[in-house]
């Protein structure tokens, strides 16, 4: 299947700095990607969806002045955590959607572990 | 809105026996798609099997095959001959045309040796 890098896997981070994590998706393009939240124990939370060379599409609840997102490419997606707190610490995941497959299935990056301490 | 309902939190299996998962869904939609994923203690999602909707025929992946009953919007998770690299958390999704998916709250199995 289509591979989808997520980096970095795991970032420890002060409380107030800024963290980037990027998704790439490696052997096609992906027009649209996704970014999700997962608390221990729960199921995947969709925070956004990233079109690449527009704005990013929020979910509600979710803010957009916290949580940047940017498509610049049709093979990146980032998202950057500004100012981060302690309850950002979450698991992030990003989805990149194969426009070209039979199903448009989305494949997954293997998360982002963010702690702030 | 769709919906999807996982009402098994945790499931148990013994090796090489045969476990079925339950999922059902909520939509108003007669083409849609639907998708179990698997989750194991890496965290990487992996997409098991797909079923589109306007498919009567149940989709099947080696080991792993579903009972997918349209009118009860019911799509359920065989996995044949378990193995202890089957235990992980299994999430249900439902998607529509160009939309994102919808995930149930997920499945924790355990593969007892």
């Amino acid at each position: 299947g289509a591979v989808v890098s997520q980096h970095p896997s795991r970032v420890i981070c002060k409380s107030g700095t800024s963290v980037k994590i990027e998704c790439r998706s490696l052997d096609f393009q992906a027009t649209t990607m996704f970014w999700y939240r997962q608390f221990p124990k729960q199921s995947l939370m969709l925070m956004a969806t990233s079109n690449e060379g527009s704005k990013a599409t929020y979910e509600q609840g979710v803010e957009k002045d916290k949580f940047l997102i940017n498509h610049a490419s049709l093979t990146l997606s980032t998202l950057t955590v500004t100012s981060a707190h302690p309850e950002d610490s979450s698991f992030y995941i990003c989805s990149a959607r194969d426009q070209q497959g039979a199903l448009n299935i989305q494949y997954f990056g293997a998360g982002t572990r963010l702690s702030v301490l | 809105a769709q919906t999807v309902t996982q009402s098994q939190p945790e499931m148990s299996v013994q090796e090489a026996e045969t476990v079925t998962l339950s999922c059902t869904y909520d939509t108003s939609e007669s083409d849609y798609y639907l998708f179990w994923y698997k989750q194991p203690p890496s965290r990487q999602m992996i997409l098991v099997i797909r079923q589109e909707a306007y498919k009567q025929q149940n989709a099947t992946e080696n080991r792993f095959s579903v009972n997918f009953q349209k009118a009860a919007k019911s799509f359920s998770l065989k996995i044949s001959d378990s193995q202890l690299g089957d235990a992980a958390m299994y999430f249900c999704a439902y998607k529509r045309g160009q939309g994102n998916l919808i995930f149930g709250k997920g499945t924790k199995l355990s593969v007892k040796p």
